[in-house]
């Protein structure tokens, strides 16, 4: 156990729809990232929020934003979705000190 | 930009045997991380090991060591004396040294078989 907690732990939406998933980062975390991880495939990074600011960006369109909490859990949401946002969306935190992060179990998402 | 390049999709290895698995990477930093991480079916990315690329000594992890040949660019993994817990998605990971930014580049994976 990693101490960093993802929910829900699947979703089905449709598309076009918004769907919005949650982090909460292990304690004394102040940095949480998102990733996208296709079928198949590594993950891919989304967006970093330190401190409640998002402080660094993938190469994912603006339909994809977040937040981060006072308490530094975070939320990715995602607009207008479409067929291929159907992943596994992991969120890790870490700190400056840690050098490298800890996952959550990560949200299946199926968008049909 | 980095890339982090995993070239065997899948691979099988009798149990107590040992494996290793390949990573090779590109990027033009000096200083910088390098993982492996276990993602089983239960989707939970692992922390397997942790090499920091200023460290010439390989890291180990009990059953779990590296082969790190910077110049190379080659970050490899053996694993000793396989377990059946052991099935599951391996991937390798590169991460710049840089203040408050982590951002992971993952390689596509390798599936681990270990068989009775």
């Amino acid at each position: 156990e990693t101490g960093v907690t993802q929910s829900p732990t699947h979703l089905i939406k449709t598309r076009g729809q918004q769907v919005t998933l949650r982090c909460s980062s292990q304690s004394g975390h102040n940095t949480v990232s998102w990733y996208q991880q296709a079928l198949g495939q590594g993950p891919q990074f989304i967006f970093q929020y330190y401190r409640e600011e998002e402080n660094g960006r993938g190469n994912f369109p603006p339909r994809f934003s977040g937040l981060q909490f006072p308490n530094y859990s975070s939320e990715l949401n995602v607009n207008a979705l479409e067929l291929d946002d159907s992943a596994l969306y992991l969120c890790a935190s870490s700190s400056r000190e840690l050098g490298g992060a800890f996952f959550g179990q990560g949200t299946r998402l199926t968008v049909v | 930009a980095q890339t982090v390049t995993q070239s065997q999709p899948e691979m099988s290895v009798q149990e107590a045997e040992t494996v290793t698995l390949s990573c090779t990477y590109d990027t033009s930093e000096s200083n910088y991380y390098l993982f492996w991480y276990k993602q089983p079916p239960s989707r939970q990315m692992i922390l397997v090991i942790r090499q920091e690329a200023y460290k010439q000594q390989n890291a180990t992890e009990n059953r779990f060591s590296v082969n790190f040949q910077k110049a190379a660019k080659s970050f490899s993994l053996k694993i000793s004396d396989s377990q059946l817990g052991d099935t599951a998605m391996y991937f390798c990971a590169f991460m710049k040294h840089q203040y408050n930014f982590n951002k992971f580049y993952f390689g596509s994976g390798t599936k681990l078989n270990v068989k009775p």
